[in-house]
């Protein structure tokens, strides 16, 4: 069984449409989060949740916004997409919070291209 | 600013020998770095977690050691083979959220 699983794995839409990935993970873990990964290759986080309650909340546009509606689960919708989106979004998870000692177990990734 | 800095260049490596990235760091103070690996069309997988009073850390053929006098962690893979070819990140805590390097791309070569 995939621990950390994401999905769609590929998403292609044109700008201004309204998307949503979705995330579960089966380890138990008490924190999600989404990270983007840009062309240049750069993991950086959007947003992390503890138990359902959001923790981090990283200078992001408010076209994306993180729902979850349980401590397995951790969406990511995006309005009105941009060029600019396009890029790798990863989900993962930690078994506590976002403390330097937690190692992190990712998704597959979903490649978001906008067109 | 903080920065967190990897060989942005590919190390191409023959089969058998030592392949060593550098993570260098500036505005940090991190109790812990971690190290990924990544590859392609995957998300990145824990390696090797080495804390600030730790010099060095190993597991199996990597070993990780960690200077927060020369703000630097070196990443060492010994004995190395095609099959370790892939994108090695490290990461520091900032505040409660790990920040990533950029990775660097490991190819070994029969």
């Amino acid at each position: 069984d995939t621990a950390v699983s994401q999905t769609p794995k590929y998403l292609v839409t044109q700008m201004g449409n309204d998307k949503s990935i979705k995330c579960e993970q089966n380890l138990g873990h008490d924190t999600m989060y989404w990270y983007k990964q840009d062309s240049k290759k750069f993991l950086k986080i959007m947003f992390s949740y503890n138990n359902k309650e959001l923790i981090i909340n990283e200078t992001v546009p408010n076209r994306f916004s993180p729902k979850s509606p349980d401590k397995a689960h951790l969406n990511l919708h995006i309005n009105s997409l941009e060029l600019g989106d396009s890029a790798v979004y990863f989900c993962a998870s930690s078994s506590a919070g976002a403390q330097a000692n937690e190692k992190l177990f990712f998704g597959s990734g979903t490649q978001l291209s906008v067109l | 600013s903080q920065k967190i800095e990897q060989n942005s260049e590919a190390l191409n490596i023959q089969e058998g020998k030592t392949a060593t990235l550098t993570c260098n760091y500036t505005n940090y103070s991190p109790a812990y770095l971690q190290w990924y690996r990544q590859d392609p069309g995957r998300g990145p997988v824990f390696l090797l977690l080495i804390r600030e009073n730790e010099k060095e850390k190993r597991k199996e053929r990597l070993k990780v050691t960690f200077d927060t006098t020369l703000k630097q962690s070196l990443f060492h893979i010994t004995a190395s083979q095609p099959a370790d070819s892939a994108t090695y990140l490290c990461a520091l805590d900032s505040w409660g959220k790990f920040q990533f390097g950029a990775g660097t791309q490991v190819v070994v070569t029969p």
